[in-house]
């Protein structure tokens, strides 16, 4: 299958600071992305969705100030949690598909825990 | 309502049993279904993507969908302490929804 790449694999923030996580896709040109959150033995909850070279779409209830998303090539879509708070603490887990959607390649997902 | 329905289990069945896994559904529009498995803190792994309805295999997996009744499940055949994990089930159309998980433990 396709290859995503998301880094980093873990993170541990002070509470006010930012993190980046990046999502790469390594073989193929990922027209969506898709950012989910997941909490311990919870399922997926999708965040948003981005498409390359215009503003990501987000769920109900996912702050967009706070978790900025930046899809500007077809193989790279960042998240930024801006200002993190412990509440922020969480497994966010990254997806790309390429023209046709129906097939989703997960990231490996990148622990953040904020103190 | 939600999207998509999944029973959390846990389910423990011995080695080389027959394992089903299965989900509803409520949006009849949604075309694709995928299952997939996920170990703790990593991301989860395609195991099969179906279009809309019918049966497919591969090895010792069968994914089955049944529109009519918005079912799917995933069947697994001769199964192994490696394939103990949490399975999750996807539905959608232009974007996905995931069941909670089933976590699966096989027995040697």
């Amino acid at each position: 299958g396709a290859v995503v790449s998301q880094h980093p694999s873990w993170v541990i923030c002070k509470s006010g600071t930012s993190v980046k996580i990046e999502c790469r896709s390594l073989d193929f040109q990922a027209t969506t992305m898709f950012w989910y959150r997941q909490f311990p033995k919870q399922s997926l909850m999708l965040m948003a969705t981005s498409n390359e070279g215009s503003k990501a779409t987000y769920e109900q209830g996912v702050e967009k100030d706070k978790f900025l998303i930046n899809h500007a090539s077809l193989t790279l879509s960042t998240l930024t949690v801006t200002s993190a708070h412990p509440e922020d603490s969480s497994f966010y887990i990254c997806s790309a598909g390429g023209t046709g959607v129906e097939k989703l390649f997960f990231g490996s997902g990148t622990q953040l825990s904020v103190l | 309502q939600k999207e998509v329905e999944q029973d959390p289990g846990p389910l423990s069945v011995p080695e080389g049993a027959i394992v089903s896994l299965n989900c509803t559904y409520s949006n009849s529009a949604f075309q694709y279904f995928m299952w997939y498995r996920q170990y703790s803190r990593k991301g989860p792994e395609l195991l099969m993507y179906t279009y809309s309805s019918g049966n497919k295999e591969d090895g010792r997996f069968t994914a089955q969908v049944d529109k009519s009744s918005k079912y799917i499940s995933l069947f697994i055949r001769d199964s192994q302490p490696s394939d103990s994990a949490t399975y999750l089930c996807a539905v959608g159309f232009n974007k996905f929804y995931f069941g909670s998980g089933t976590k699966l433990n096989v027995k040697p």
